[in-house]
Protein backbone atom coordinates (compact mmCIF):
# COMPACT_ATOMS: atom_id res chain seq x y z
CA UNK A 1 0.00 0.00 0.00
CA UNK A 2 1.79 3.38 -1.10
CA UNK A 3 2.40 5.97 0.76
CA UNK A 4 1.62 9.68 0.01
CA UNK A 5 3.87 10.24 -3.27
CA UNK A 6 4.84 13.75 -4.38
CA UNK A 7 6.93 14.39 -7.04
CA UNK A 8 9.28 16.18 -8.23
CA UNK A 9 11.30 15.47 -4.96
CA UNK A 10 13.68 18.78 -5.64
CA UNK A 11 12.55 21.24 -8.05
CA UNK A 12 14.74 24.35 -9.43
CA UNK A 13 13.33 27.64 -11.20
CA UNK A 14 14.08 31.10 -11.90
CA UNK A 15 12.34 33.97 -10.79
CA UNK A 16 9.32 34.84 -12.69
CA UNK A 17 8.78 30.67 -13.44
CA UNK A 18 6.10 28.82 -12.57
CA UNK A 19 6.42 25.69 -10.29
CA UNK A 20 4.00 22.77 -10.31
CA UNK A 21 4.18 20.56 -7.41
CA UNK A 22 2.00 16.90 -7.40
CA UNK A 23 0.59 14.98 -4.84
CA UNK A 24 -1.02 11.76 -4.72
CA UNK A 25 -2.91 10.58 -1.71
CA UNK A 26 -2.95 7.23 0.28
CA UNK A 27 -5.29 4.97 -1.50
CA UNK A 28 -8.68 5.51 -0.28
CA UNK A 29 -8.24 8.72 0.82
CA UNK A 30 -9.64 11.73 -1.01
CA UNK A 31 -8.43 14.58 1.71
CA UNK A 32 -5.56 16.20 0.61
CA UNK A 33 -3.23 19.50 2.62
CA UNK A 34 -0.61 21.03 1.55
CA UNK A 35 1.88 22.66 3.73
CA UNK A 36 4.75 24.87 3.81
CA UNK A 37 7.94 24.81 5.73
CA UNK A 38 10.65 27.18 5.61
CA UNK A 39 14.32 26.27 6.61
CA UNK A 40 14.41 26.33 10.30
CA UNK A 41 10.99 26.61 10.62
CA UNK A 42 7.93 24.93 11.35
CA UNK A 43 4.80 23.80 8.85
CA UNK A 44 2.37 26.19 7.96
CA UNK A 45 -1.06 25.14 6.97
CA UNK A 46 -1.48 26.31 3.00
CA UNK A 47 -4.81 24.46 1.89
CA UNK A 48 -7.12 21.42 2.77
CA UNK A 49 -9.16 19.73 -0.92
CA UNK A 50 -11.46 17.43 -1.29
CA UNK A 51 -12.25 15.72 -4.66
CA UNK A 52 -13.30 18.65 -6.55
CA UNK A 53 -13.42 21.13 -4.03
CA UNK A 54 -11.17 23.59 -2.10
CA UNK A 55 -12.13 23.49 1.37
CA UNK A 56 -9.85 25.89 3.16
CA UNK A 57 -7.68 28.25 1.39
CA UNK A 58 -6.61 30.46 4.64
CA UNK A 59 -3.49 29.73 4.65
CA UNK A 60 -2.47 30.77 1.18
CA UNK A 61 -1.36 33.88 -0.19
CA UNK A 62 -4.24 35.16 -2.34
CA UNK A 63 -1.75 35.98 -5.34
CA UNK A 64 0.43 33.76 -7.73
CA UNK A 65 -0.39 30.56 -5.72
CA UNK A 66 -3.16 27.95 -6.46
CA UNK A 67 -4.08 24.18 -5.96
CA UNK A 68 -6.19 22.25 -6.90
CA UNK A 69 -7.61 18.80 -6.85
CA UNK A 70 -9.68 17.46 -9.61
CA UNK A 71 -11.88 13.89 -9.96
CA UNK A 72 -8.97 12.42 -11.81
CA UNK A 73 -5.16 12.75 -10.83
CA UNK A 74 -3.28 14.05 -8.72
CA UNK A 75 -3.21 17.35 -6.14
CA UNK A 76 -1.17 20.24 -8.21
CA UNK A 77 -0.29 23.23 -6.42
CA UNK A 78 0.82 25.87 -8.35
CA UNK A 79 2.88 28.62 -7.85
CA UNK A 80 3.31 31.33 -10.58
CA UNK A 81 5.68 33.87 -11.24
CA UNK A 82 7.99 32.09 -8.39
CA UNK A 83 10.18 34.56 -6.00
CA UNK A 84 13.23 33.78 -3.64
CA UNK A 85 10.82 33.79 -0.98
CA UNK A 86 9.49 30.92 -2.45
CA UNK A 87 12.16 28.95 -1.66
CA UNK A 88 10.70 26.03 0.82
CA UNK A 89 9.98 22.25 1.70
CA UNK A 90 6.37 21.99 0.44
CA UNK A 91 4.75 18.50 2.23
CA UNK A 92 1.45 17.40 1.25
CA UNK A 93 -0.09 15.19 4.03
CA UNK A 94 -3.63 12.98 3.34
CA UNK A 95 -6.30 11.70 5.50
CA UNK A 96 -9.27 9.68 5.16
CA UNK A 97 -11.37 12.08 6.96
CA UNK A 98 -11.30 15.71 8.95
CA UNK A 99 -11.13 16.04 12.06
CA UNK A 100 -10.57 13.03 13.99
CA UNK A 101 -8.25 11.30 11.71
CA UNK A 102 -4.17 11.54 11.35
CA UNK A 103 -2.31 13.22 8.54
CA UNK A 104 0.36 11.43 6.59
CA UNK A 105 2.96 12.82 4.83
CA UNK A 106 4.63 12.66 1.58
CA UNK A 107 8.30 12.75 1.15
CA UNK A 108 7.95 16.97 0.02
CA UNK A 109 9.33 18.58 -2.70
CA UNK A 110 11.88 20.97 -2.22
CA UNK A 111 11.65 24.05 -4.30
CA UNK A 112 14.88 26.05 -4.50
CA UNK A 113 14.15 29.77 -6.59
CA UNK A 114 17.42 30.95 -8.37
CA UNK B 1 0.39 34.49 20.89
CA UNK B 2 0.44 31.47 19.02
CA UNK B 3 -2.14 29.08 18.80
CA UNK B 4 -0.15 25.96 19.58
CA UNK B 5 2.70 26.54 21.58
CA UNK B 6 5.67 24.35 22.38
CA UNK B 7 9.03 24.97 24.50
CA UNK B 8 11.40 25.30 21.11
CA UNK B 9 14.60 23.38 22.90
CA UNK B 10 17.13 22.12 22.29
CA UNK B 11 16.79 19.23 24.81
CA UNK B 12 19.91 17.75 25.47
CA UNK B 13 19.92 14.62 27.20
CA UNK B 14 22.18 11.37 27.68
CA UNK B 15 21.07 8.04 26.41
CA UNK B 16 18.61 6.13 29.14
CA UNK B 17 17.35 9.49 29.93
CA UNK B 18 13.33 10.50 30.41
CA UNK B 19 12.36 13.73 28.74
CA UNK B 20 9.04 15.33 28.79
CA UNK B 21 7.79 17.59 25.91
CA UNK B 22 4.93 19.94 26.95
CA UNK B 23 2.40 21.99 24.63
CA UNK B 24 -0.52 24.21 25.04
CA UNK B 25 -3.25 25.10 22.87
CA UNK B 26 -5.45 28.52 22.84
CA UNK B 27 -8.54 27.57 21.04
CA UNK B 28 -11.08 25.25 23.29
CA UNK B 29 -12.77 24.05 20.01
CA UNK B 30 -10.11 22.11 19.31
CA UNK B 31 -10.60 18.34 18.77
CA UNK B 32 -8.29 16.00 18.40
CA UNK B 33 -4.41 15.93 18.73
CA UNK B 34 -1.47 14.75 17.83
CA UNK B 35 2.11 14.27 18.35
CA UNK B 36 4.28 13.77 15.16
CA UNK B 37 8.49 13.34 14.76
CA UNK B 38 10.74 15.28 12.14
CA UNK B 39 13.82 14.49 11.15
CA UNK B 40 16.14 16.68 9.56
CA UNK B 41 15.26 17.79 5.74
CA UNK B 42 12.29 14.88 5.86
CA UNK B 43 9.02 14.87 6.26
CA UNK B 44 6.64 14.57 9.64
CA UNK B 45 5.73 11.11 10.82
CA UNK B 46 2.66 10.31 13.07
CA UNK B 47 4.11 9.73 16.59
CA UNK B 48 0.96 8.88 18.45
CA UNK B 49 -2.53 10.08 18.93
CA UNK B 50 -3.50 12.05 22.12
CA UNK B 51 -6.63 11.01 23.95
CA UNK B 52 -7.94 12.27 27.47
CA UNK B 53 -7.67 8.85 28.75
CA UNK B 54 -3.67 9.15 27.91
CA UNK B 55 -2.28 6.74 25.86
CA UNK B 56 0.95 4.60 25.45
CA UNK B 57 3.28 3.38 22.78
CA UNK B 58 6.13 1.21 24.38
CA UNK B 59 8.68 4.06 25.62
CA UNK B 60 6.41 6.71 24.48
CA UNK B 61 3.46 8.16 26.25
CA UNK B 62 1.15 11.18 25.57
CA UNK B 63 -1.40 12.70 27.84
CA UNK B 64 -4.42 15.05 27.21
CA UNK B 65 -5.54 17.67 29.59
CA UNK B 66 -8.68 19.47 28.29
CA UNK B 67 -9.32 21.42 31.27
CA UNK B 68 -5.65 22.99 31.13
CA UNK B 69 -5.94 22.95 27.15
CA UNK B 70 -2.31 20.93 27.62
CA UNK B 71 -0.80 17.98 26.02
CA UNK B 72 2.34 16.29 27.07
CA UNK B 73 4.63 13.85 25.76
CA UNK B 74 7.02 11.47 27.87
CA UNK B 75 9.84 9.11 26.52
CA UNK B 76 11.55 6.68 28.32
CA UNK B 77 14.80 5.09 28.51
CA UNK B 78 15.75 7.58 25.77
CA UNK B 79 17.99 6.31 22.63
CA UNK B 80 20.09 7.84 19.63
CA UNK B 81 17.69 7.54 17.57
CA UNK B 82 14.89 9.38 19.51
CA UNK B 83 17.36 12.78 18.32
CA UNK B 84 14.35 14.44 16.52
CA UNK B 85 12.04 17.14 16.43
CA UNK B 86 8.74 16.43 18.09
CA UNK B 87 6.01 18.25 16.78
CA UNK B 88 2.34 18.92 18.93
CA UNK B 89 -0.87 18.95 16.05
CA UNK B 90 -4.18 20.33 17.08
CA UNK B 91 -7.19 19.72 14.77
CA UNK B 92 -10.18 22.13 15.04
CA UNK B 93 -13.79 22.37 12.82
CA UNK B 94 -14.65 26.05 13.68
CA UNK B 95 -14.53 28.47 11.16
CA UNK B 96 -12.87 26.13 8.72
CA UNK B 97 -10.97 23.03 9.38
CA UNK B 98 -7.71 23.66 10.34
CA UNK B 99 -4.63 21.98 11.67
CA UNK B 100 -1.63 23.82 12.91
CA UNK B 101 0.97 22.75 14.30
CA UNK B 102 3.26 23.51 17.03
CA UNK B 103 6.79 24.86 16.04
CA UNK B 104 8.44 21.98 17.40
CA UNK B 105 10.69 20.90 20.12
CA UNK B 106 13.84 19.65 18.99
CA UNK B 107 15.70 16.47 20.88
CA UNK B 108 19.67 15.53 21.12
CA UNK B 109 19.87 12.19 22.35
CA UNK B 110 23.97 11.46 23.34
CA UNK B 111 26.25 8.59 23.96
Amino acid sequence: NAGVMQNPRHLVRRRGQEARLRCSPMKGHSHVYWYRQLPEEGLKFMVYLQKENIIDESGMPKERFSAEFPKEGPSILRIQQVVRGDSAAYFCASSPETTSNEQFFGPGTRLTVL
Amino acid sequence: RKEVEQDPGPFNVPEGATVAFNCTYSNSASQSFFWYRQDCRKEPKLLMSVYSSGNEDGRFTAQLNRASQYISLLIRDSKLSDSATYLCVVNRNTGGFKTIFGAGTRLFVKA
